[in-house]
């Protein structure tokens, strides 16, 4: 699987966009983008993901971008719940393989 | 929504004896995981399980562990002589089949924490 990188943390205002980028420029050409995140003691929590096109669902949006190098997770209004590590992972289509989880970024959000 | 459901939320137990933590994966889910997350490391993958049989196990999951599913609703890990490095929490997760060429995200529990003494 590619392998992806993030930055180690992130602030937040409460009430703003988060934007948090991620780079994967090994990326093929059968591999999704897949954001999970793991609120402090949880499960990680299945988020959005995407193969080249934006995606957006209630949770959030993803954007990628056309070389397909890098992308964005953007919460679009970020809550005080959404303090979490959020984790962007490379997977080939279908998903089946083993979730390589790296260090992730801490999203803190800010009242 | 459905949810992987994992049983107990804490679990303690002496160093040497067997645990066995449980896991109902979603109803009509086909492929079966668990990893760990010992306290402020990663989460790290241990098994996976399809058709009755592990297809894949990382270098942690040695004879200690075992897996198994007894029945078409639980999804059990067992470690037969635990260490106190075992000490850690355990996610169970699930994943459905391939509908056409459409990804499916793996569905995780909230896990077991298990304490070795």
């Amino acid at each position: 699987d590619a392998k992806t990188t993030q930055p180690p943390s992130m602030d937040c205002a409460e009430g703003r966009a988060a934007n948090l980028p991620c780079n994967h420029s090994t990326i093929s050409g059968n591999e999704y983008v897949y954001w999970y995140r793991q609120i402090h003691s949880q499960g990680p929590q299945y988020i959005i993901h995407g193969l080249k096109n934006n995606e957006t669902n209630e949770m959030a949006s993803l954007i990628i971008t056309e070389d397909r190098k890098s992308s964005t997770l953007i919460l679009p209004h970020a809550t005080l719940r959404d303090t979490a590590v959020y984790y962007c992972i490379v997977l080939a289509r279908g998903g089946y393989q083993k979730v390589t989880f790296g260090t992730g970024t801490k999203l803190q959000v800010i009242p | 929504e459905p949810e992987v459901t994992q049983t107990p939320s804490h679990q303690v137990t002496q160093m040497g004896q067997e645990v066995i933590l449980r896991c109902v994966p979603i109803s009509n889910h086909l492929y079966f995981y668990w990893y760990r997350q010992i306290l402020g490391q990663k989460v790290e993958f241990l098994v996976s399980f399809y058709n009755n049989e592990i297809s894949e196990k990382s270098e942690i999951f040695d004879d200690q562990f075992s897996v198994e599913r007894p029945d078409g609703s639980n999804f059990t890990l067992k470690i037969r002589s635990t260490k106190l490095e075992d000490s850690a929490m355990y996610f169970c997760a699930s994943i459905g089949a391939v509908v056409g060429r459409v990804a499916q995200p793996q569905h995780f529990g909230d896990g077991t924490r298990l304490s070795i003494l």
